[in-house]
């Protein structure tokens, strides 16, 4: 069964703190993304990596920051954490193709920053 | 410019009730992909469906079926006899040829009654 694994369900952190969110994935995927949902605005990409060490920013990537050191893993940081990045992070992956082939999510981590 | 309208936030119905859940996409690219996913309470997306700009035809899975008519720009899913399980959010996807971008609606919150 594929699986993208994201490290936490739930975090809580206070404004100023630099956070870790990691995903990985273990269908050997070439492409991974880093998503922000929040209520009424769906989905919205942070950063996108399309290989190893590759990555674009997508969207919203203003005070994100992503690295991707193994093709299985894909983290993405906030320098220092504000209380208007309290959201839920969605990790995908899916195979080289880009737009064809589905993304495949993790269960995503609900960030709450005081 | 690229676009994905879900006008219904939340739709309620209760078991055994048909529901469509309607998505409307603007695009300027004559090759796109479309696509539904569901989003459980437990919060990881599931893919449903693809469809490519050149392929019309109606499909049938189940209980879910989708139409696309590329007149009318609408993808929109029907789910028959819904049950509790469909309880979900709904979201619609747009993506363009030679880009790694899925443009996102903002979802449709589907309650099933018992």
């Amino acid at each position: 069964d594929v699986k993208v694994t994201q490290s936490s369900r739930y975090l809580v952190k206070r404004t100023g703190e630099k956070v870790f969110l990691e995903c990985v994935q273990d269908m050997d995927h070439e492409n991974m993304f880093w998503y922000r949902q929040d209520p009424g605005l769906g989905l919205r990409l942070i950063y996108f990596s399309y290989d190893v060490k590759m990555k674009e920013k997508g969207d919203i990537p203003e005070g994100y920051s992503v690295s991707r050191e193994k093709k299985e893993r894909f983290s993405l940081i906030l320098e220092s954490a504000s209380t208007n990045q309290t959201s839920m992070y969605l990790c995908a992956s899916s195979l080289r193709g880009i737009s064809y082939n589905e993304q495949f999510f993790g269960p995503g981590t609900r960030l709450t920053v005081l | 410019a690229q676009k994905v309208t879900q006008a219904q936030t939340e739709i309620s119905v209760v078991e055994k009730e048909d529901v469509t859940l309607d998505c409307v996409y603007e695009t300027r690219d004559t090759t796109y992909y479309l696509f539904w996913y569901k989003q459980p309470p437990s919060g990881e997306l599931v893919f449903l469906i693809r469809r490519n700009s050149f392929d019309e035809q109606n499909e049938i899975s189940g209980r879910y079926s989708w139409n696309f008519q590329k007149s009318t720009s609408s993808f929109n899913f029907t789910i028959t006899a819904s049950q509790v399980v469909d309880s979900a959010v709904y979201f619609c996807a747009l993506s363009e040829e030679g880009t790694y971008k899925y443009i996102f609606g903002t979802g449709t919150r589907l309650k099933v009654l018992a």
